[in-house]
């Protein structure tokens, strides 16, 4: 059971939008930013989202986050095959003194 | 930037591993370091991170008194000892670099491939 939650999939053909929900708690997304991450099969996973809605460089403007009280959500806009992943949401937990993970979300385009 | 972890492999129940992690391509006693697991199959776990000096060290509580996080900033490496493994510690054991100094934030944007361990009898 992880600390944060995500539905275990989520799916969208090409070009259409979709969203991935991280719901939380007051110990960790209610007092601490949420990251996002894309895991490809057989590679490592790769930073997507930091502080809640920074883009590190390279990722593309389609991939957008947000915050609000203890919940986050992962906005991809023109969906694209190669989005085809598993995205993770985390953040610090204050109370746990560590990250904590969201249990992944498995996106189908 | 770079992380390569090694130390990886086949250990019995009760048994012991140390994992490495060499980090090129930055400054590596900048920054916050972090392990990672994944079990076959699940999703992530964080199980401990330590800042740039060694100074501040978490753990997840299931590894607890059984794991060690250190790292040696002249090498540029950071290590896991792993003792009393038990099988539910079965997983790929990513080696990952913190966009901070200091603990509290777990922005990860370097990680390394993976190295695997195997608990079994």
């Amino acid at each position: 059971q992880s600390v944060l939650t995500q539905p275990p999939s989520a799916s969208g053909t090409p070009g259409q939008g979709v969203t991935i929900s991280c719901s939380g708690s007051s110990s960790n997304i209610g007092l601490n930013t949420v990251d996002w991450y894309q895991h490809l099969p057989g590679t490592a996973p790769k930073l997507l989202i930091n502080s809640n809605n920074y883009r590190p460089s390279g990722v593309p403007d389609r991939f957008s986050g947000s915050k609000s009280g203890t919940s986050a959500s992962l906005a991809i806009s023109g969906l694209l095959s190669e989005d085809e992943a598993d995205y993770y949401c985390a953040a610090w937990d204050d109370s746990l003194n560590g990250v904590v993970f969201g249990g992944g979300t498995k996106l189908t385009v | 930037m770079q992380l390569v972890e090694s130390g990886g492999g086949l250990v019995q129940p009760g048994g012991s591993l140390r994992l490495s992690c060499v980090a090129s391509g930055f400054t590596f006693d900048d920054y916050v370091m972090h392990w990672v697991r994944q079990v076959p199959g699940k999703g992530l776990e964080w199980v401990s991170g330590l800042s740039w000096n060694g100074d501040n060290i978490g753990y997840v509580d299931s590894v607890k008194g059984r794991f060690t996080i250190s790292r040696d900033n002249a090498k540029k490496s950071l290590y896991l000892q792993m003792n009393s493994l038990t099988i539910e510690d079965t997983a790929l054991y990513y080696c990952t670099k913190d966009i901070s100094p200091i603990m509290g934030n777990g922005h990860m944007d370097v990680w390394g491939q993976g190295t695997a361990v195997i608990v079994s009898s």
